[in-house]
C-alpha cells in the first residue's frame, strides 16, 4: 500500500465549478505539500501545511492530522487551473525535508 | 526575481556518453535536491545536499553523482546514461528552517 493516496486520479469539470482533490496518508509527517504542474511546465509549490487551513486566492488547503487526510479546494475554477495537482508528504532527513509524492490528480477545466 | 535555474532545458546524449546537468539558485537556500521524474510518474528523490553534506538515497544508482561547488550551484553527473535514464530531472531548493521546496523548470534528458 502506498504511503500517500490521492483521489481522484483524473477530474474534468466545467469552468466555475468548485473542485476538491483529496489526499490520504498512512505515516507520520512533519508537513504536507500541495504542488501544481502545468503541462510542459515546472512544479510550483502551492501550500505547505502542518495543521488547519490555508487560503491563497481561489485555492484552499486543509489538513486533519488525526484522520491523516488533506484536501485541496479550488473555488470558481478556470481553464487556467488545468494542471496536475500533487500532494507530497514531508519528513525530516539529514538537515532537509524528504518529499514522498502522491500519484497526482490531472485536472481539466473546460470553458 | 529569486529563482531556481536549470540548464540546459533539453539534453540529448548517446547511450553511455557522460552528461552533466546544471542547477543554480539565487535564493541562498542551504538545501538543494535532485529528483528524477519519468513519464506519468511522481518525482523520485535521487539525493540532496545540506550545505556541503551530500546525502544519497539508498536506491539511487551509482551511475548518478552530484557536485555542489558552492551554495548557488549544484550539478548532476550521469556517468554512463542508459535508455532507462531518459527522464525529466528536477532540481529544488529549500531553506532548512522553512522546508518549502522551490523547483526549477527541469531538464528533459533523452538518451539515444
Amino acid at each position: 500500500k502506498n504511503e500517500v493516496e490521492q483521489s481522484p486520479q483524473n477530474l474534468t469539470a466545467q469552468e466555475g465549478e468548485f473542485i476538491t482533490i483529496n489526499c490520504s496518508y498512512s505515516v507520520g509527517i512533519s508537513a504536507l505539500h500541495w504542488l501544481q504542474q502545468h503541462p510542459g511546465g515546472g512544479i510550483v509549490s502551492l501550500f505547505m501545511l502542518s495543521s488547519g487551513k490555508k487560503k491563497h486566492g481561489r485555492l484552499i488547503a486543509t489538513i486533519n492530522i488525526q484522520e491523516k487526510h488533506s484536501s485541496l479546494h479550488i473555488t470558481a475554477s478556470h481553464p487556467r487551473d488545468s494542471a496536475v495537482y500533487t500532494c507530497a508528504l514531508s519528513s525530516p532527513v539529514q538537515g532537509a525535508q524528504k518529499l514522498v509524492f502522491g500519484q497526482g490528480t490531472r485536472l481539466t477545466i473546460n470553458p | 526575481d529569486a529563482m531556481v535555474i536549470q540548464n540546459p532545458r533539453y539534453q540529448v546524449t548517446q547511450f553511455g556518453k557522460p552528461v552533466t546537468l546544471s542547477c543554480s539558485q539565487t535564493l541562498n537556500h542551504n538545501v538543494m535536491y535532485w529528483y528524477q521524474q519519468k513519464s506519468s510518474q511522481a518525482p523520485k528523490l535521487l539525493f540532496h545536499y545540506y550545505d556541503k553534506d551530500f546525502n544519497n538515497e539508498a536506491d539511487t544508482p551509482d551511475n548518478f553523482q552530484s557536485r555542489r561547488p558552492n551554495t548557488s550551484f549544484c550539478f548532476l553527473d550521469i556517468r554512463s546514461p542508459g535508455l532507462g535514464d531518459a527522464a525529466m530531472y528536477l532540481c529544488a531548493t529549500s531553506s532548512r528552517l522553512r522546508g518549502e521546496q522551490f523547483f526549477g523548470p527541469g531538464t528533459r534528458l533523452t538518451v539515444l
